[in-house]
């Protein structure tokens, strides 16, 4: 199965700055086929961004990805309050649909 | 955009089986996928597997002996059921549905359920 690992655990970070979160593959993701979620604690994750850099519907323009192969990120330019959450990045190149550890964007 | 609501026991016995059912408003069960994931408190998400209007299903290979993924169209509900509990079962488990768009590389989990918390004990 692809596993993926998400850097860093933690990203302290205070509102307005950009954040930059990292999503490595052990192996290529056929199709780039990389899906991102925020969870905030009590909810059900939100889908943000599918097919490495298409957002969802509703989700500001500040949320963007790229990356190809086993490389992605997620990139939340000028950060507002209600975007400190975990994130989890998932692979849908071939099942399992594993998912990353998550990265938790935290108030500085 | 539809509703998902997960339902079932919170509490089951240890060896003893889970059943969890998703019921879908809002919209058709067809043509789309619906899947089961899970999340130990304070910990990461793990797909369970996923059933299509069809029937067909596709399991995570490491609960795949134990895990059944069913549909049931007429009441516009699937279940879940997982054989021989044990600690490692507790979780909140989510339903969800699994939009994909094959030729466009469209694969996501959009439309979630809250969640059930489920404890294992004696």
């Amino acid at each position: 199965e692809i596993v993926l690992t998400q850097s860093p655990g933690t990203l302290s970070l205070s509102p307005g700055e950009r954040a930059s979160l990292s999503c490595r593959a052990s192996e290529m993701v056929r199709g780039n086929y990389l899906t991102w979620y925020q969870q905030k604690v009590g909810q059900p994750p939100r889908l943000l961004i599918y097919a490495t850099s298409s957002r969802a519907t509703d989700v500001p323009e500040r949320f963007s990805g790229r990356g190809s192969g086993t490389q992605f990120t997620l990139t939340i330019d000028r950060l507002e309050p209600e975007d400190f959450a975990v994130y989890y990045c998932q692979q849908f190149g071939s099942p399992p649909f594993t998912f990353g550890g998550g990265t938790k964007v935290e108030i500085k | 955009q539809v509703q998902l609501q997960e339902s079932g026991p919170g509490l089951v016995r240890p060896s003893g089986t889970l059943s969890l059912t998703c019921s879908v408003s809002g919209g058709s069960l067809s043509p789309y996928s619906w899947t089961w994931v899970r999340q130990p408190a304070g910990k990461g998400l793990e797909w369970i597997g996923h059933v299509d209007y069809a029937g067909t299903t596709n399991y995570n290979p490491s609960l795949e002996s134990r895990v059944s993924i069913s549909i049931d169209s007429s009441k516009n509900q699937f279940s879940l059921t997982v054989r021989s509990v044990t600690a490692a079962d507790v979780a909140i488990y989510y339903c969800a549905r699994f939009f994909s768009v094959d030729f466009r590389g469209w694969y996501y989990f959009d439309d979630w359920g809250q969640g059930i918390l489920v404890a294992v004990s004696s």
